[in-house]
């Protein structure tokens, strides 16, 4: 069975220091994993996703994440939080090879910046 | 622009009413989904689609229905049976096939709906 646990609902940081939000997942498969940052009111926009190629993923607005298979996680960071970047997030992973079009969402991380 | 277009953006139902919300995309995708967003809370799958003329219920279909007429679209009915729909609804839509770079699910802007 697939599964997301993101670690903390809330996470508080100050303008200027670093990112982390954590992820973990449980899958029986090779995943495909992803985050999405959703602003109030509004859709959820891609940030990054993971697909088997490098362990280390680039995304936008300088955030990045980085698949742990051995760890079964897939945290994200950015190593300097601006104000614009107060949001939820979300971390999902996809379906099996046999079902990739169903896809498993975490419950979000509301992301606080101080000024 | 490609993209996901949901209308309205705000709605209100009388006790009673049926809604519906309309959901549009020029993505050519084959895979449509919507998605029920309470306050504080997650995703939860109301209904999907991976071909035009076909749908599956999600986790919370009771209440809902939807039709899959046009690839490009998929509005979701929100019924009187549906005791508690105040909510934020979320179309999205995905390739509804694998490339390299896996397959990837994108999200239209919302609406919101309140029962008055």
């Amino acid at each position: 069975a697939q599964s997301v646990t993101q670690l903390d609902s809330h996470v508080s940081v100050s303008e200027g220091t670093p990112v982390l939000l954590r992820c973990n997942y449980s899958s029986s498969y090779s995943p495909s994993l992803f985050w999405y940052v959703q602003h109030p009111n509004k859709g959820l926009q891609l940030l990054l996703k993971y697909t088997s190629a490098a362990t280390l993923v680039k995304g936008i607005n300088g955030f990045e994440a980085e698949f742990k298979k051995s760890e079964t996680s897939f945290h994200l960071t950015k190593p300097s939080a601006h104000m614009s970047d107060a949001a939820e997030y979300f971390c999902v992973v996809s379906g099996p090879l046999y079902n990739f079009n169903k896809f498993y969402f975490g419950s979000g991380t509301k992301l606080n910046v101080k000024p | 622009d490609g993209g996901i277009t949901q209308s309205p953006k705000y709605l209100f139902r009388k006790e009673g009413q049926n809604v519906t919300l309309s959901c549009e995309q020029n993505l050519n995708h084959d895979a449509m989904y919507w998605y029920r967003q309470d306050p504080g809370q997650g995703l939860r799958l109301i209904y999907y689609s991976q071909i035009v003329n076909d749908f599956q219920k999600g986790d919370i279909a009771e209440g809902y229905s939807v039709s899959r007429e046009k690839k490009e679209s998929f509005p979701l009915t929100v019924t009187s049976a549906q005791k508690n729909p105040t909510a934020f609804y979320l179309c999205a839509s995905s390739p509804g096939h694998l490339d390299s770079g896996g397959n990837t699910i994108y999200f239209g802007e919302g609406s919101w709906l309140t029962v008055v």
